[in-house]
């Protein structure tokens, strides 16, 4: 199965600043990235997704980058702002075939005004 | 409105009380998940429904059952909770896409 590392757990920046979050995978078979954001009191939703056939994808403030070589994946964040302050979480195919997800544990993101 | 609901969102309860939470989607998904969540271990799957009556363990099944006998619902099931199963839990719903929809949680305390 799957084992997917994430770092840094917590991460504190300044509204304005950019900010990175890192992954990296086990299985090279892998081949769906997707990045999940849980606010206070609710349960994950999807912010964005990459699958292996490309290296880079954005979405407005958001992008994901895919370094298959190296097996890793980073959210950027740029301009946060404080409603980005949230637990984020990376994930990728628990098995080959199947459509479960094995996550990462998780870091907590804290903008500051 | 396309959704997850879980009932209920807390729950206390003592230890050796069986307990079901249950779990349904309005998306017509075929696969469905159950995690609980604790705090430094992130998201760890208890078990999945890949269609009715078609399920398998996850990472940490111990001390779980779950049944799905309608694709809308898939209840989780502690048969004698103790208090090392206080955790969050959610469960989510896919298509086989792999985005998951997630529920808003199920706070559980066992003392």
């Amino acid at each position: 199965g799957e084992n997917v590392e994430q770092h840094p757990s917590t991460l504190s920046v300044q509204e304005g600043d950019s900010a990175v979050i890192k992954c990296t995978y086990s299985d090279s078979a892998s081949n769906y990235f997707p990045w999940y954001k849980q606010e206070l009191g609710k349960g994950p939703q999807l912010i964005i997704d990459i699958r292996s056939n490309v290296g880079e994808k954005k979405d407005q403030r958001i992008a994901v980058t895919l370094n298959k070589t190296a097996k890793h994946f980073s959210l950027h964040i740029t301009e946060t702002q404080p409603e980005d302050s949230a637990v984020y979480f990376c994930a990728a195919p628990r098995n080959s075939g199947y459509s479960t997800l094995t996550f990462g544990k998780g870091t907590m993101l804290l903008v500051s005004p | 409105e396309a959704q997850v609901t879980q009932n209920p969102r807390y729950l206390i309860t003592v230890t050796g009380k069986k307990l079901t939470v249950t779990c349904s989607q309005n998306m017509n998904h075929e696969y469905m998940s159950w995690y609980r969540q604790d705090p430094g271990l992130g998201l760890r799957q208890i078990y999945y429904s890949m269609n009715v009556e078609v399920t398998d363990k996850g990472d940490v099944p111990e001390g779980y059952k779950v049944s799905r006998k309608e694709k809308r619902n898939f209840p989780l099931i502690l048969e004698s909770p103790s208090p090392n199963q206080t955790s969050l839990y959610f469960c989510a719903s896919s298509r086989s896409s792999y985005e998951q929809y997630f529920g808003p949680g199920t706070r559980l305390t066992v003392t």
